[in-house]
């Protein structure tokens, strides 16, 4: 069974940090892109960050860009987020989100339960 | 980046009713289209991938058309479970984007 399980999430002040993990299990984990994902209180789903299969290319939303930074660990099978520079407007459940591609198309099909960050003095 | 519109925001219909949301893409992307259920407190669901195919478990209310740019998820004979928040999600091209939302709720 796919799980992904996140962790790491809290609260903190703005301008802090905070660094989410995402342990994952049942499936080959080296093998697919994986993301992050968040929503905001009462807000739609935003796209925050992607990172290929070896880790060697990642991108992010313009919003979290030099602030974030995703990277993985294939030989524990853990996908990480370091947020640095926290913003209140960063307050949201962050997501873990696995990419399954085939030769028609790719799609988010597992997703962790979320983990939550509240940003705040 | 690509842009996605959804409509409408919320829609408010009745169990056995038939409903359908669009998503407008602001460039052309062949079929890479996903359409995922969010209900509050849980983690999303993808219901369709490549804009029609049906992710396994899903039940066969729903049905999802379209290619290039224009899109829809149609949900028939509603069911009460089925009230929640709908999204489109391009795959295209990085970033992953995600239309604003639909939020149904039953009468």
């Amino acid at each position: 069974e796919v799980q992904l399980v996140e962790s790491g999430g809290g609260s903190v002040q703005p301008g802090g940090s905070l660094r989410l993990s995402c342990a994952a299990s049942g499936f080959t984990f080296n093998n697919y892109w994986l993301h992050w994902v968040r929503q905001a209180p009462g807000k739609g789903l935003v796209w925050v960050s992607q990172i290929n299969t070896d880790g060697s290319n990642t991108n992010y939303a313009g919003s979290v860009k030099g602030r974030f930074t995703i990277t993985r660990d294939n030989a524990e099978n853990t996908l990480y987020l370091q947020m640095n520079s926290l913003r209140a407007e960063d307050t949201a459940v962050y997501y873990c989100v696995r990419e399954f591609t085939t030769s028609s198309g790719r799609r988010f099909d597992y997703w962790g339960q979320g983990t939550l960050v509240t940003v705040s003095s | 980046d690509i842009q996605l519109t959804q409509s409408p925001s919320s829609l408010s219909a009745s169990v056995g009713d038939t409903v359908t949301i669009t998503c407008r893409a602001s460039q052309i992307m062949s079929n890479y289209l996903n359409w995922y259920q969010v209900k509050p407190g849980k983690a999303p669901k993808l219901l369709i991938h490549t804009a029609s195919s049906l992710q396994s478990g899903v039940p066969s209310r729903f049905t999802g058309s379209g290619s290039g740019t224009d899109f829809t998820l149609t949900i028939s004979s509603l069911q009460p479970e089925d009230s929640a928040t709908y999204y489109c999600q391009q795959s295209f091209s990085s970033p992953r984007t995600f239309g604003q939302g639909t939020k149904v709720e039953i009468k």
